[in-house]
């Protein structure tokens, strides 16, 4: 079966942009979740949706928000971008959010 | 807030050598997960343990979550350089509905 896909793989923004990235869960996973992966800070927790519904959120800033559609895709925003915002974003799915994840290869995403 | 520590943060062996990473959760984890992450890839879920005191093997990879429920381990006899990633921790606090914090990750680099 097909597996996480994220779009886009790569994107350039300008500082004060705002960008809004799409995830597509393996089919029947109900839960999604979003990681920034920097290489100081490892994998940071952005927020976790289970059937639309936004479960948990990390600690991050109001600019990064989140959705997730009935077909289980999701897409996070950020809005006024900022240079620190350059990182890897990773989507993950799974069937039951207390199960194991599969990630898509994610969107890179490099504010300049 | 919840805290999950990795270390070494790095680890350079010699082909067949063994390997093992450690991780600490500074509260009690509901589940501990591990991932291994290959240069230029995204983290790849291995297995996850629920029990304290559990112990699960895969071939030369042994997985260790502490009484407690606030340590793990993994270990990797005689290293091959397939082995060669970074390999993460990922708790679970707050019940099984928590979010799924995950630790630095220990890079294993293997000379042959």
């Amino acid at each position: 079966k097909a597996g996480v896909t994220q779009t886009p793989r790569y994107l350039i923004k300008t500082r004060g942009q705002q960008v809004t990235l799409s995830c597509s869960p393996i089919s029947g996973h109900r839960s999604v979740s979003w990681y920034q992966q920097t290489p100081g800070q490892g994998l940071q927790f952005l927020f976790e949706y289970f059937s639309e519904t936004q479960r948990n959120k990390g600690n991050f800033p109001g600019r990064f928000s989140g959705r997730q559609f009935s077909n289980s895709r999701s897409e996070m925003n950020v809005s006024t971008l900022e240079l620190g915002d350059s990182a890897l974003y990773l989507c993950a799915s799974s069937l039951y959010s207390y199960y194991g994840y599969t990630f898509g290869s994610g969107t890179r995403l490099t504010v300049v | 807030g919840q805290q999950v520590m990795q270390i070494p943060q790095y680890q350079h062996v010699q082909e067949g050598e063994d390997f093992t990473t450690y991780c600490n959760s500074s509260t009690t984890l509901s589940n501990i997960q591990w991932y291994k992450q290959r240069p230029g890839g995204h983290p790849v879920f291995l297995i996850q343990l629920v029990k304290s005191g559990e112990v699960k093997k895969q071939k030369r990879l042994t997985f260790q979550f502490g009484e407690a429920k606030k340590n793990s381990s993994l270990h990797i006899t005689a290293t091959q350089t397939t082995d060669v990633g970074t390999y993460f921790c990922a708790g679970r606090g707050g019940g099984s509905q928590g979010n799924l914090i995950f630790g630095k990750g220990t890079k294993l680099s293997v000379k042959p």
